[in-house]
């Protein structure tokens, strides 16, 4: 059993165009989040859900939207889709009640926008 | 705000060599700090994590010592092999609510045979 699974795991689509990337965590987890890793590694956190209540939203635009249906999902929609979105786009979970928890990642959902 | 830095990569070693990666950090907190490795194609996955001062995490023979003095939490292994290339990252957590992770720009390992 995944703990943290994504789909797609691939993704290839037209700038301008609408897509989702879906994330689902079976650990039990209260807080979820998604991470944004570019061509260098660099990897850099979206949004950051608890109990289905956005605790953070870094800077990123606004064409990026993420939905929480319940604390065990989290999804992520964006719209008008640009060539700098092309990244791989992680999922993570932890739990809150551990404060010094460990993250727990999906496999990524590689984006590639042409 | 919090921050993380790594010494840049990619490091290449021979099999059976000594692995240092530095790692050091600004927080204004008390912050646990942690070290993740990336295999090729897959998703991070915690490799060591150290909750307070002068703690020691350790797995695979990888280890790193939290050094509040110097705020540093370097890895390091005696004995590299093949299977260890990857990408390491060193990361933060802070203390608060949500608990926002800071990581460090990763360093990539290649250890050949």
């Amino acid at each position: 059993d995944t703990a943290v699974s994504q789909t797609p795991k691939y993704l290839v689509t037209q700038m301008g165009n609408d897509k989702s990337i879906k994330c689902e965590q079976n650990l039990g987890h209260d807080t979820m989040y998604w991470y944004k890793q570019d061509s260098k590694k660099f990897l850099k956190i979206m949004f950051s859900y608890n109990n289905k209540e956005l605790i953070i939203n870094e800077t990123v635009p606004n064409r990026f939207s993420p939905k929480s249906p319940d604390k065990a999902h989290l999804n992520l929609h964006i719209n008008s889709l640009e060539l700098g979105d092309s990244a791989v786009y992680f999922c993570a979970s932890n739990s809150d009640r551990a404060n010094t928890g460990e993250l727990f990642f999906g496999e990524g959902s590689r984006l590639t926008v042409l | 705000g919090d921050s993380v830095t790594q010494m840049e990569g990619p490091v290449t070693l021979s099999e059976e060599a000594f692995l240092t990666i530095n790692c050091t950090y600004t927080a204004t907190g008390y912050p646990s700090l942690f070290w993740y490795v990336q295999y090729p194609g897959e998703g991070l996955q915690l490799l060591l994590k150290a909750t307070k001062a002068d703690d020691k995490g350790s797995n695979k023979g990888f280890e790193a010592t939290y050094r509040k003095e110097t705020t540093s939490f370097h890895l390091e292994k005696g004995s590299v092999q093949v299977s260890d290339s990857a990408v390491y990252f060193c990361a933060l957590s802070d203390q608060g609510y949500g608990q926002n992770f800071v990581f460090g720009p990763g360093t990539r390992l290649s250890v050949l045979p």
